[in-house]
């Protein structure tokens, strides 16, 4: 069974960069799909942040773009997010999911579902 | 980039159907299969129900349907029972190659 556990601080100061990362088990990352951070703020909707193949090449939301940055380690099989810059509006449970999608040999691809995702960790931004 | 259009919330009573609709553009729903609906209980990680359009993941009832029509896709849940009682998102790939999430429904069971 496939299982995702988010970790990282639950409180990171305005300014500051909001580091997280989310360990697989039960399925190798290097073995193939996506694997993708969602954000959803207290009683609000669902965000997608950003997606990164098993072998490198990234897909991220234009509109957090300039202070996201998503990386692999299979060696460790985990994955990270890192968001820079961050205010009171990136306060949200942050989710990771393993990511189905299509990838083609010019590093071109098609983003699907999420089959798989993590319970979700609450990350507040505040002084 | 702005949500999916979805119903903020619809209703039904035991037994009965209800469909929710998601909107979107000839960019994104309209133009792809990969539409995907996810349900999310209080507190819960979202699950997923069905994904390109209308196909279920194993162990998803079949009481749950997807279709699309031109830019609208829809989720059906037939024999509507308490425990259907959640939040109700979709998703679309985009031509942009992002991934859009609509606004979520909240689905009450009467």
């Amino acid at each position: 069974q496939v299982q995702l556990q988010e970790s990282g601080p639950g409180l990171v100061k305005p300014s500051e960069t909001l580091s997280l990362t989310c360990d697989v088990s039960g399925y190798s990352i290097s073995s193939g799909y996506y694997w993708g951070w969602i954000r959803q703020p207290p009683g609000k909707g669902l965000e997608w942040i950003g997606s990164i193949y098993h072998s490198g090449g990234t897909y991220y939301n234009p509109s957090l773009k300039s202070r996201v940055t998503i990386s692999v380690d299979t060696s460790k099989n985990q994955f990270s997010l890192k968001v820079d810059s961050v205010t009171a509006a990136d306060t949200a449970v942050y989710y990771c999911a393993r990511h189905w999608g299509t990838r083609y040999y010019d590093g071109s691809g098609e983003l699907g579902h999420f089959d798989y995702w993590g319970r979700g960790t609450l990350v507040t931004v505040s002084s | 980039q702005s949500a999916l259009t979805q119903p903020a919330s619809v209703s039904g009573s035991p037994g009965q159907s209800i469909t929710i609709s998601c909107t979107g553009t000839s960019g994104d729903v309209g133009g792809y299969n990969y539409v995907s609906w996810y349900q999310q209980h209080p507190g819960k990680a979202p699950k997923l129900m069905i994904y390109e359009v209308n196909n279920r993941p194993s162990g998803v009832s079949n009481r749950f349907s997807g279709s699309k029509r031109g830019n609208t896709a829809s989720l059906t849940i037939s024999g509507l029972q308490a425990e259907d009682e959640a939040d109700y998102y979709c998703s679309s790939y985009t031509s942009s190659n992002t991934l859009r999430f609509g606004g979520g429904t909240k689905l009450t069971v009467l």
